[in-house]
């Protein structure tokens, strides 16, 4: 255990529909990263943020976006999903060092 | 060119067998060298991490990177059927980055 949480685990949503995902870190880490994982692509950066802030920003999409919170859990928004949104969202965070990232179980989401 | 170039597999070896993992990149930026291992259906868990070229011993697992060649390995001995999973290498720049990974290598180890 990573010590990482994310709910939900699964996920079933229709096209041109909205849904939230969420993350919470390990305790004491600041830095949380999202990473969408299918099968064409493999594991692909999304964003990263950092006590608070948004850090880094890989290949998110205009219709994702995401944020952190004081409590620094953090959400992944996706809008207007398509089929091809349909894959493994994991979540990850990092301490102060930021050097090494542990992931969380994932969520697993189907758009039909 | 992707960025970072990984055999998908599968392998398979028998238990016992010394494995050999490997991925080579492009990118002479990337500092901090990382193998992750997935089990099907769970959540990247990680097993080495390296900074400089060279070599790092954990337990059964040796990480090595040359930088000169932009290739890193991941050597298991003694293998046995639980390391059957699927193995990502990640490499990243450095400061606040994502991780860039390969698309990963499923090893299969028969008993």
């Amino acid at each position: 255990d990573s010590g990482v949480t994310q709910t939900p685990k699964h996920l079933i949503t229709a096209t041109g529909q909205r849904v939230t995902l969420r993350c919470s870190p390990r305790s004491g880490d600041l830095s949380v990263y999202w990473y969408q994982q299918s099968l064409d692509q493999g594991l692909q950066f999304l964003i990263q943020y950092y006590n608070g802030e948004e850090r880094a920003k890989g290949n998110i999409l205009e219709r994702f976006s995401a944020q952190q919170f004081p409590d620094l859990h953090s959400e992944l928004n996706l809008s207007s999903l398509e089929l091809g949104d349909s894959a493994l969202y994991f979540c990850a965070s990092s301490g102060a060092g930021q050097e090494t990232q542990y992931f969380g179980p994932g969520t697993r989401l189907l758009v039909l | 060119q992707k960025e970072v170039e990984q055999d998908p597999g599968p392998l398979s070896v028998p238990e016992g067998a010394i494995v050999s993992l490997n991925c080579t990149y492009s990118n002479s930026a990337f500092q901090y060298f990382m193998w992750y291992r997935q089990y099907s259906r769970k959540g990247p868990e990680l097993l080495m991490y390296t900074y400089s070229s060279g070599n790092k011993e954990d337990g059964r697992f040796t990480a090595q990177v040359d930088k000169s060649s932009k290739y890193i390995s991941l050597f298991i001995r003694d293998s046995q059927p639980s390391d059957s999973a699927t193995y990502l290498c990640a490499i990243r720049e450095g400061g606040a980055d994502g991780l860039t990974f390969g698309k990963g290598t499923h090893l299969i180890i028969q008993p």
